[in-house]
This record gives structure tokens, sequence and C-alpha cells, in this order.
């Protein structure tokens, strides 16, 4: 079964400094990725996506990710954080082909002290 | 407010009890999915919908769970005879239909999810 890997479960970062939060995942074939996010009693609402083309993908706020295929990574970065992205940080998966159901990994949650 | 709504927000009940929730999707989707999310964990999913049609189950939806959406409208969700193991956050996203390549495919939209606590 494919899965979805996020080795960091708790960041904790100063406001201005870079955040690189890893996904990796299991499956082979291809993929339709995303970052989520989770701010504190809100719901998950989605920062970015990669479905094709560019593995270099820009979301909301100022946050990116790149698509490794040979490494099956798709990290989440950004060069500046503000004490506004504190939250909760999924990635997950959508493999191509007729499945439609997310697998997502089990969060990193980000503090960024001011 | 045109965002997914999901009613109630939160339900305490029983051991042994049954409980239902209702997911409204965004209104021109007509792919509607529930996840299941418990404490330190991501999002796990339970089922998904096109209009009426339920097109699959997760091995984690056992018998005591039920789901449907009669109209391909709104859905609900019942667990029967809960245990504490049924304890979580029971997310509702919706899609819409749309072909490979188009802006917006595989998108889901989540609502704010019902939080269940079995005593």
């Amino acid at each position: 079964a494919q899965s979805v890997s996020q080795h960091n479960h708790h960041v904790i970062l100063s406001e201005a400094a870079s955040l690189e939060l890893g996904c990796n995942y299991s499956y082979g074939g291809t993929v339709n990725l995303f970052w989520y996010v989770q701010y504190p009693g809100q719901h998950l609402q989605l920062l970015l996506k990669y479905f094709s083309g560019d593995p270099l993908v820009k979301g909301i706020k100022g946050f990116e990710a790149e698509f490794i295929k040979s490494k099956f990574s798709f990290n989440l970065r950004k060069p500046s954080v503000q004490w506004s992205d504190t939250a909760e940080y999924f990635c997950a998966v959508i493999p191509g082909g007729s499945a439609r159901q997310l697998t997502f990994g089990s969060g990193t949650q980000l503090t960024v002290l001011p | 407010d045109t965002g997914v709504s999901q009613n109630p927000r939160h339900k305490i009940t029983k051991r042994g009890q049954n409980v239902t929730f209702r997911c409204d999707p965004i209104s021109e989707h007509n792919r509607l999915y529930w996840y299941r999310q418990t404490l330190g964990q991501g999002p796990e999913f339970l089922t998904y919908f096109q209009n009426e049609a339920q097109l699959e189950k997760s091995r984690l939806l056992s018998d005591r769970f039920s789901a449907e959406r009669p109209k391909g409208s709104f859905s609900t969700l019942e667990i029967q005879r809960t245990e504490q193991g049924d304890s979580a956050m029971y997310l509702c996203a919706s899609s819409p239909t749309l072909v490979s390549g188009a802006q917006g495919y595989n998108e889901q939209f989540f609502g704010p999810g019902t939080r269940l606590t079995v005593l």
C-alpha cells in the first residue's frame, strides 16, 4: 500500500528563518502531490499542488515545493517564516489513474517564535 | 459562506449509542469524501461518493459505519454502537469532476470537521 512519510514531527523556528519540511511517498507510478496546512482552530486548506510539468511549484503565502521523482520526495520550503505560519502541515498523495482519495502523512507541527 | 459545512461540530456520546454526522459540500461539487483524523495523525480515507453512488470504501469502515448521499447533495455518516476507539475528528471534503490536467483537478476542499468523543 502506498504511504507518505513526514520525518519531522515538530519543527521550531525563529521568525525570518528558512523552512524545509520533508515529504517522501512510496508510490512508484504517476502521482498528484499536495501540501495542506491547518492553522490553529481552522480547517485544512490547500497550500500548493503538483500534477505535472515544472517540478518546482509555488503556492500561497510564499511557500514552494519541489518534486524530485528520483527521490520520491516533495519537500516544502519557505525562505523566511513568519509567526503566522505556525500551523500543522500535511503532505498528501493521490496516485495517477482512477484513485481519488488522498493519502496523508502524519503531519509536521511548525512553531514559529516571534 | 460557500465552503464545505459539517454538523454538528462537536458530539459527545456514550459507548454503545448511535451517532450521525452531516456534510454539505460545495454546491457544484459532485464528489464527496469522508476522512477520519486521530490525534497526532494525518486524515485517513473512509469513503467517497460520486453524486449519489458510493464508489469506494476503506477497510477502516467497519460494518458499524454507514454513509449515504441520497440525492447527490449532502451526505450523512452514521456510526452504530459507538466504541471509545471511534473518538476522532471526522472530516468531509468535496471536489468537482474535472478531466486530468484541468485546473483544480483532484483538488479537495475540506470542511471544519465533527469532533466525536465517545465516553
